[in-house]
């Protein structure tokens, strides 16, 4: 079945680091991704999505493009900052199905 | 906009007692995910619901479970009689159809004693 592999965290990181955290997929059809992010008590927020491949998705300087041939779909952001940790969750959903399937998600800390 | 409602925020309750989670989908949504987040499982996919009626509820871990949907603005997730290890935090979330991002609830932190 469809599936999805994040990197295990916690990630820290120091203030203005270059953020990298590996997503990869697994599925059979052709599905849109999408990286969410949760803040401490809160529920899920989407961050940001793509989909088809070759699509790059962006937000709060955030960005993850969708690569078929890897198929992977890598959050990056040139320069964290402390209110940037959360837990990220990398996700998809096949185009024939309702529901998402989420990753473990990632755990980042970010120090002054 | 208000955003997917959830409550209560905190439930802290002993083992046995019923527990009713309830959640008020975005309105015009048509789809509502109930999930269940642990340390130990991450974020699980309980059941959802398309207008009101039941999908698929195979991410139910038993009988002791229950979701209903009575009508579109309003959910509840029932757990009789509750265990300890049923304590987690339980999110609901809505959707306007399959195609489009969900959006969660602040979710339900609930403490079996």
């Amino acid at each position: 079945g469809d599936s999805v592999t994040q990197m295990e965290g916690p990630v820290t990181l120091s203030e203005e680091a270059f953020l990298t955290i590996n997503c990869t997929y697994t599925a059979t059809g052709y599905p849109s991704l999408f990286w969410y992010v949760q803040y401490p008590g809160e529920g899920l927020q989407l961050l940001l999505k793509a989909t088809k491949a070759d699509d790059k998705g962006s937000n709060k300087g955030f960005e993850a493009t969708y690569r078929k041939e890897t198929t992977s779909f890598h959050l990056e952001k040139g320069s964290v900052q402390v209110s940037d940790s959360a837990v990220y969750f990398c996700a998809l959903r096949d185009s024939s199905a309702s529901k998402i399937i989420f990753g473990s998600g990632t755990r980042l800390s970010i120090r002054p | 906009d208000a955003g997917v409602i959830q409550s209560p925020r905190h439930e802290v309750t002993e083992m046995g007692q019923e527990v009713t989670l309830r959640c008020k989908p975005i309105s015009g949504h048509n789809s509502l995910f109930w999930y269940r987040q642990t340390m130990m499982r991450g974020l699980e996919l309980l059941i959802y619901f398309n207008n009101n009626v039941p999908i698929d509820d195979s991410g139910m871990p038993e009988d002791r479970f229950s979701a209903k949907m009575p009508n579109a603005s309003f959910s509840t997730l029932k757990i009789q009689p509750s265990e300890p290890r049923d304590s987690a935090v339980y999110f609901c979330a809505s959707t306007l159809d399959t195609s489009q991002p969900q959006h969660f609830g602040d979710g339900t932190r609930l403490s079996i004693l």
